[in-house]
């Protein structure tokens, strides 16, 4: 059974960067089948995808974003990470990672990140 | 970026009820349509991907379908444990997008 698990700072200041990790357990993060993902969804607000990353490197981001998403992976720790720099309090929200064949299958339990001095 | 307009935006039902949520995109998303249920404090789960495929130990009760531009969410009949938030989405063209969702409680 696949399991995806968040992990890094609940806090961020506005203008510093939001760092995220995804840990895989239970299958490979570099099957050439998947990519891997992050979506978020602010309080109170739908789901809103921000990128996807295959294992050969190959990205994607959600250009709303503003260039300011960077996902990386490691395929040596079968993990997988986002970067959000420059954020403010509309970065705010429940960050989830996931796994995607056609839909996402498999979904960490997200992490709430909070834009806050 | 292809939108995907989900409706009703929310809607109570009785246990038993067959209930449909619908989706219209802005372009075609050929049959690149997945849909999600999504509980407070729970990762969401896929139900259906590419607009009629049932996700494995998803029950039967939930079906996807297609007509022109209108994807459809069908819960035959509603059980306790449905009810919930339902998003679509579409996968075909990135930015991959959903739906505004559609919030299911009890009448």
């Amino acid at each position: 059974q696949v399991q995806l698990q968040e992990s890094g700072p609940e806090l961020v200041k506005p203008s510093e960067t939001l760092s995220l990790t995804c840990s895989v357990s239970g299958g490979s993060i570099s099957s050439s089948s998947y990519y891997w993902g992050w979506i978020r969804q602010p309080p109170g607000k739908g789901l809103e995808w921000v990128g996807d990353i295959h294992y050969s490197g190959t990205t994607y981001y959600n250009p709303s974003l503003n260039s300011r998403v960077t996902i990386s992976i490691d395929t040596s720790r079968n993990h997988f990470s986002l970067s959000l720099t420059s954020v403010s309090a509309a970065d705010t929200a429940v960050y989830y990672c996931a796994r995607r064949l056609v839909g996402y299958d498999y979904w960490g339990q997200g992490t709430l990140v909070t834009v806050s001095s | 970026d292809i939108q995907m307009t989900q409706s009703p935006p929310s809607l109570s039902a009785s246990l038993g009820d067959r209930v449909a949520i619908t989706c219209r995109a802005s372009q075609s998303p050929s049959t690149y349509v997945n849909w999600y249920q999504h509980k407070p404090g729970k990762a969401p789960r896929l139900l259906i991907y590419a607009t009629g495929n049932l996700q494995s130990g998803v029950p039967s009760r939930f079906s996807g379908s297609r007509s022109g531009p209108d994807f459809t969410l069908t819960i035959s009949s509603l059980q306790p444990e449905d009810f919930a938030t339902y998003y679509c989405q579409q996968t075909y063209r990135t930015p991959w997008t959903f739906g505004q969702g559609t919030k299911v409680d009890i009448k």
